[in-house]
């Protein structure tokens, strides 16, 4: 079963500031690796997919990078509707495993 | 548009049984497998069940596997999860949550719509 570990847990930043997120996995999940983005009392919405693919809707801010077992989404400048908890999730094996979160909050 | 609605949830008691619903809409259910994904309060994402297009395909987590039962009726666009012997760390929001056609005969792959969580609290 494969285990992905984000970090930070927390990531203080101020609108504006640039955020890097980072997902590693215990073994390789080649590119099938996504991003959600989840706010309070909300459901998590699909960010980027494949690593790299904006899912609809998702703004150009948002972008994905890595292959293998380290993975990076980055949002360029923060707008106040991004601080919110970030998860990982690998498709490469069964289960469809998700990360632990990182809370992105505002400094 | 879209729509997943989850209904169901409340507080049970260790032991007993609940079922959940989620009524799907703005799309050919028919079409999709659909998964459930739960989160306990405060914790992140545990992916529970998933059931392909035509419900001849369900995995489980092996956190629930024996107790927990995903099913399907296409003619009505709902999916379920009959949970039997309930235990307190089965507590959490449990949200269905859809995959692309492409993944449809169910396999891994991404979420693209989620319903809005229905929570379950097992307590005596």
């Amino acid at each position: 079963e494969i285990v992905l570990t984000q970090s930070p847990a927390t990531l203080s930043l101020s609108p504006g500031e640039r955020a890097t997120l980072s997902c590693r996995a215990s073994q390789s999940v080649s590119n099938y690796l996504a991003w959600y983005q989840q706010k309070p009392g909300q459901a998590p919405r699909l960010l980027i997919y494949d690593t790299s693919n904006r899912a609809t809707g998702i703004p150009a801010r948002f972008s994905g990078s890595g292959s293998g077992t380290d993975f990076t989404l980055t949002i360029s400048s923060l707008e106040p509707e991004d601080f919110a908890v970030y998860y990982c999730q690998q498709r490469s094996s069964w289960p469809p495993a998700f990360g632990q979160g990182t809370k992105l909050e505002i400094k | 548009q879209v729509q997943l609605v989850e209904s169901g949830g409340g507080v049970v008691q260790p032991g007993r049984s609940q079922r959940l619903s989620c009524a799907a809409s703005g799309f050919t259910f028919s079409n999709f497998a659909i998964h459930w994904v739960r989160q306990a309060p405060g914790k992140g994402l545990e992916w529970v069940a998933l059931i392909s297009y035509d419900g001849s395909k369900k995995k489980y987590a092996d956190s629930v596997k024996g107790r927990f039962t995903i099913s399907r009726d296409n003619s009505d666009n709902t999916l379920y999860l009959q949970m039997n012997s309930l235990k307190a760390e089965d507590t959490a929001v449990y949200f269905c949550a859809r995959v692309p056609a492409a993944a449809r005969e169910g396999v891994a792959y991404y979420f693209d719509y989620w319903g809005q969580g229905t929570l379950v609290t097992v307590s005596s």
